[in-house]
């Protein structure tokens, strides 16, 4: 079962250099999110996207673009890598109703991005 | 600022013993989430309390979801160590967005 496919699982970028977050969902899921989670803070939501062809930020989405490229995908950017985006980044799933419903999020295993 | 407080950020415990890991908020809830998370994983549901005061159990643990919907426990009986991990509590609010704890980092030894 892949559920939730997320890469790289690993980078390291210097300041100023920018990349792009692949994430990918078999669930035929409605909703996907992207979350950071770093010591002490728990997980923050950067960007969600509730259903094909929309998406919204979250609580900390500056520094970040998201692209929902089909019902499988979404997909995360960082322009100009900054040294205060090093995290661990999350990519969620769920099924329907986004934020409505008591659905339970399916989460990727992460991607550990440094940024020198 | 954490919406969400958990309480203790990290408890070491023998395996055998009891825990109880807690999760309090000013806000009210329609919904609260707990979730472990394993060291190189993403986090894992293990449970979703929707109604005041409910109380739910997952073999050796046990979920309760406060009165007034703006706290909750997690109490583990007789502990393993395949209980050792990052727990995290996320409550919907009114607004409809999740909000996550910071976690509390659970070791069990043998």
């Amino acid at each position: 079962n892949a559920g939730v496919t997320q890469t790289p699982k690993f980078q390291v970028l210097k300041t100023g250099q920018s990349m792009t977050l692949q994430c990918a969902q078999d669930m035929n899921h409605n909703s996907m999110y992207w979350y950071r989670q770093d010591p002490g803070m728990g997980l923050r939501l950067i960007y969600y996207s509730a259903s094909e062809g929309t998406t919204d930020k979250g609580e900390v989405p500056n520094g970040y673009n998201v692209s929902r490229l089909n019902k499988r995908e979404f997909s995360l950017r960082l322009e100009s890598a900054a040294p205060s985006q090093t995290s661990v980044y999350f990519c969620a799933s769920s099924t329907t109703g986004g934020w409505i419903s008591n659905q339970p999020q399916h989460f990727g295993d992460g991607t550990r991005l440094s940024i020198l | 600022t954490q919406l969400l407080e958990q309480s203790p950020q990290f408890l070491s415990i023998q395996e055998g013993e009891n825990l109880t890991v807690y999760c309090n908020s000013s806000s009210v809830f329609s919904s609260l989430q707990w979730y472990r998370q394993e060291p190189g994983e993403g986090p894992v549901l293990l449970v979703t309390v929707v109604t005041g005061g409910e109380v739910k159990k997952l073999k050796r643990l046990t979920f309760q979801f406060g009165d007034a919907r703006k706290d909750s426990s997690l109490h583990i009986t007789a502990a393993q160590t395949g209980d050792t991990g990052l727990y995290l509590c996320a409550g919907r609010g009114p607004w409809g967005k999740l909000q996550f704890g910071a976690g509390t980092q659970v070791v069990v030894t043998p």
